[in-house]
């Protein structure tokens, strides 16, 4: 079973820089989102989809882009990397928006 | 706004029980969560109640009063494994989880 798999697990990126996190489940959830989990605060929703073709802006989108063009996949683009992005990230997957979360392993994004 | 209050950081022994509190302020309520988090992973679900009272699964029980905005997680048996961070987080009336910053636990032998 593998669930949510996330990757890449650890990236140094340079102010300006695009990159994509890769999130894929495959337990047919309809339900996703990516959250950023910074120290002494809780995890907060940048995007989430509840279903293929849908999306949405959560509390913190700004900077970042999402697609969910299939059930099973749904990455999340930093347009131009900033210091401010610096943080974890998580992507999550449910059946539906208020059931329980399943959670991907986690990509920690630093900066030079 | 909305809001959740945990207690940033709890300590207790091994063997012992502990209670973690959480209340809430929130924009409707659908139900409420908790996640356990061990350093350095991904949250992993505990719990979720939607309905007054309480809620046991092994050794850990989850109580909910709603019109209290309260909630509280109940660690019996203590273990080392129990070592980690405890998040709350609920459902308000459109469907978004709202998180509390969560409450670490540490546990002495």
């Amino acid at each position: 079973n593998a669930g949510v798999t996330q990757t890449p697990k650890f990236q140094v990126l340079k102010t300006g820089q695009s990159m994509t996190l890769q999130c894929a489940q495959d337990m047919n959830h309809e339900y996703m989102s990516w959250y950023r989990q910074d120290p002494g605060m809780g995890l907060r929703l940048i995007h989430y989809s509840v279903g293929a073709g849908i999306t949405d802006q959560g509390e913190v989108p700004n900077g970042y882009n999402v697609s969910r063009s299939t059930t099973e996949d749904f990455p999340l683009r930093l347009l131009s990397a900033a210091p401010s992005q610096t943080s974890v990230y998580f992507c999550a997957s449910s059946r539906q928006e208020n059931e329980k979360l399943f959670f991907g392993s986690g990509s920690q994004l630093c900066f030079l | 706004g909305q809001n959740i209050d945990q207690p940033t950081e709890m300590t207790a022994t091994e063997g012992a029980i502990v209670q973690i509190n959480c209340t809430y302020q929130t924009s409707g309520f659908n139900g409420l969560f908790w996640y356990q988090q061990h350093a350095g992973e991904a949250p992993t679900f505990l719990s979720y109640n939607v309905l007054d009272g309480l809620e046991e699964k092994g050794r850990f029980s989850s109580f909910l009063s709603r019109s209290k905005g309260y909630s509280y997680l109940l660690l019996k048996e203590l273990q080392m494994k129990d070592s980690a961070s405890y998040l709350c987080a609920v459902l308000d009336s459109n469907y978004q989880l709202i998180w509390g910053a969560g409450t670490k636990l540490i546990i002495k032998p």
